[in-house]
């Protein structure tokens, strides 16, 4: 059975970092073809691709925000990660983590709400 | 970046057909997924490349299309199909995703 499952801080302050993280199991990030995307879901911009992580370490951003992320992996521990350095208003949101998402993302996260505010 | 345009919503009667449309900007070959939002839940994927359904999903349920223009069809609709729709697309870089249709039934 897979699952995913978002964590994060919930909510932080303008020009901090925001680090998240993707627990996931029923599949392994070192499988063949296997990738982990984070999209992130504001009531302005709706649903907004961030970055995708393969197998092989390839990593994909969204040039609008590439110079902001960064994303990992822990294979050893089935985990993914996505920090976003400078964070602003504008990038409150719901983020998800989601399973092969260039080909339907058939399993996501349940997100997780992240608020920035002073 | 790839826009997909959708519109923005549609009310149709339980037990017609509906179809929602999602236009790509340029082509993005057949890789254009379809996913249902109901409010605080996450996308649940219905159809991926443009045609396949996926585990799970009603038959009533279907896509077509390919390079610029898509359709997600639904046929009959019932009641818990009210929701919100989205394209997305994964041929271009970066992956996009359409503004949502929100379908409603009167």
């Amino acid at each position: 059975q897979v699952t995913l499952k978002e964590s994060g801080p919930g909510i932080l302050q303008p020009s901090q970092t925001l680090s998240l993280t993707c627990s996931f199991s029923g599949f392994s990030l070192s499988t063949y073809g296997m990738c982990v995307g984070w999209i992130r879901q504001s009531s302005g911009k709706g649903l907004e691709w961030l970055a995708n992580i393969w197998w092989n370490d390839d990593k994909y951003y969204n040039p609008s925000l590439k110079n902001r992320l960064t994303i990992s992996k822990d294979t050893s521990n089935n985990q993914a990660f996505l920090k976003i350095t400078n964070m602003d208003t504008a990038d409150t949101a719901t983020y998800y983590c989601a399973r092969r998402v260039d080909y339907g993302a058939y399993y996501w996260g349940q997100g997780v709400m992240v608020t920035v505010s002073s | 970046d790839t826009v997909l345009t959708q519109s923005p919503a549609l009310a149709v009667s339980p037990g017609e057909r509906v179809s929602i449309s999602c236009r790509a900007s340029e082509g993005v070959n057949s890789y254009m997924h379809w996913y249902q939002q109901k409010p605080g839940q996450q996308p649940k994927l219905l159809i991926y490349k443009a045609s396949n359904l996926a585990s799970g999903v009603p038959a009533r349920f279907s896509g077509s299309g390919s390079g610029t223009d898509f359709t997600l069809t639904i046929d009959p609709v019932e009641a818990d199909d009210t929701a919100t729709y989205f394209c997305q697309q994964s041929w271009n870089d970066p992956r996009t995703f359409g503004g949502g249709t929100k379908l409603e039934l009167k």
